[in-house]
């Protein structure tokens, strides 16, 4: 079966530092791949996703993912974290079906 | 930009009542879907809908919840005789259909459910 790992539960990054968050997947093939954040009390919001192509992409507020075949990963990537980036970040995996599975999350710490 | 609205946000019920939450996926969407999400726990999917009826559930959508979209706008999630492990923020989403956009999911802001 399917599954999503994310193994950082929780990341702290100064404000206008560089972020990576870690996510692999475990498919025998190659899934749909998303980045969701969740800020507190709030839904799920698409920050970007891989369907095929460019294994670089690009989403929105600044954020980018790099999809790694060889690794079965999908990593975020931001520059320069702003304090507005504090939130929880979620991968996921969809293999075609109706089910998308997600992640445990990474919650982000931003410190001034 | 069009959005999922769920009602209520938030709701307290006694274990054994019976709980409907409400949806309105956006408007031009096909698929609709339940996820929930116990407090502090991950994201998982319950239950997907497509041409009035269930496409895919998962082992935790039993007898004791159902879904119904009553109307050409509402999407509604049942739950029968609450337990206290039902308390979670629960997720409607809905996507558009087609090769590229059938999986982007777009999600209201959740209803929590209380079960005391």
């Amino acid at each position: 079966a399917q599954s999503v790992t994310q193994p950082d539960i929780h990341i702290t990054v100064s404000e206008g530092a560089s972020l990576e968050l870690r996510c692999n997947y475990s498919y025998g093939a190659t899934p749909y791949l998303f980045w969701y954040v969740q800020s507190p009390g709030q839904g799920l919001q698409l920050l970007l996703k891989y369907f095929s192509g460019d294994t670089l992409v690009q989403g929105i507020k600044g954020f980018e993912a790099e999809f790694k075949r060889s690794q079965s990963s999908f990593n975020l990537r931001k520059p320069s974290v702003h304090w507005s980036d504090a939130a929880e970040y979620f991968c996921a995996v969809n293999t075609g079906g109706f089910k998308t599975i997600f992640g445990a999350g990474t919650r982000l710490f931003v410190k001034a | 930009e069009p959005e999922v609205t769920q009602t209520p946000s938030h709701q307290v019920t006694q274990m054994g009542q019976e709980v409907i939450l409400r949806c309105v996926p956006i408007s031009n969407h096909l698929y609709f879907y339940w996820y929930r999400q116990i407090l502090g726990q991950k994201v998982e999917f319950l239950v997907s809908f497509y041409n009035n009826e269930i496409s895919e559930k998962s082992e935790i959508f039993d007898d004791q919840f159902s879904v119904e979209r009553p109307d050409g706008s509402n999407f509604t999630l049942k739950i029968r005789s609450t337990k206290l492990e039902d308390s979670a923020m629960y997720f409607c989403a809905s996507t558009e259909g087609g090769a590229t956009t059938a999986n982007v999911l777009t999600f209201g802001a959740g209803s929590r459910l209380t079960v005391l």
